[in-house]
């Protein structure tokens, strides 16, 4: 089965900053990558995703993620973090089974705190 | 193009009864997903439909399902309610079956239920 961990609860980080928040990943075959985030009361929203190509993926708000096959991470990264950044992020990995159905299953989230 | 909508926004049940909730996909939209989300737990998978059938279902009792209809609106119901279904419950749609291509997913603002 495939899975994703996100080995941090928190990350704090200082108003223009650079901000990195990790995610590893396990799955057979090729992987489909996301990151999310929530807002307080708020669904998700999606910022990027990785499915070939390119290692750095670029995506909504600045942010970008790194895939990197031999150490199975795709963190999330920001060059310069803003206050309005702090949230709940996610990281997904896609699933699929033998019926042609698919599934997406999620880490377990890292609150980012981001101070003035 | 308007959202994932989903209603209603928040709901108090007591146990023992049973809830619907509904969710709208983006327009064009034929694929639905549902995901429960608690504290505890996280986000975790409930069910996917594609173009109203049940394509893939997570590790729920018997007690969570679903329907899609023909304009790809869904509905999950939920029988007796138990204490520990207090959840936020998002749906998330995608214009084909989650998995074609590594589709992006975009997610309602979920419907909060409470139950006493």
């Amino acid at each position: 089965a495939q899975s994703v961990a996100q080995p941090e609860d928190q990350v704090n980080v200082a108003e223009g900053n650079p901000l990195t928040v990790k995610c590893t990943y396990s799955v057979s075959g090729n992987p489909y990558l996301f990151w999310y985030v929530q807002y307080p009361n708020r669904g998700l929203q999606f910022l990027l995703k990785y499915i070939t190509g390119d290692n750095l993926v670029k995506g909504s708000y600045g942010f970008e993620a790194e895939f990197n096959k031999s150490q199975t991470s795709f963190h999330l990264k920001k060059p310069s973090a803003l206050v309005s950044d702090s949230a709940l992020y996610f990281c997904a990995v896609r699933e699929g089974n033998r019926g042609g159905g698919f599934k997406t299953i999620f880490g377990a989230g890292t609150r980012l705190f981001v101070k003035a | 193009k308007a959202g994932v909508t989903q209603t209603p926004r928040y709901l108090i049940k007591t146990r023992g009864q049973q809830v619907t909730l509904s969710c709208s996909p983006i327009s064009g939209h034929r694929s639905v997903s549902w995901y429960q989300q608690t504290p505890g737990q996280g986000l975790q998978f409930l069910f996917e439909y594609f173009s109203e059938t049940q394509r893939n279902k997570g590790n729920f009792p018997g007690r969570f399902s679903g329907r899609q209809f023909s304009n790809s609106r869904s509905e999950m119901n939920v029988s007796t309610l138990e204490l520990g279904d207090s959840a936020l419950y998002l749906c998330a749609s995608s214009l084909g079956p989650v998995g074609q291509a590594g589709e992006t997913q975009y997610f309602g603002p979920g419907t909060r239920l409470l139950v006493l």
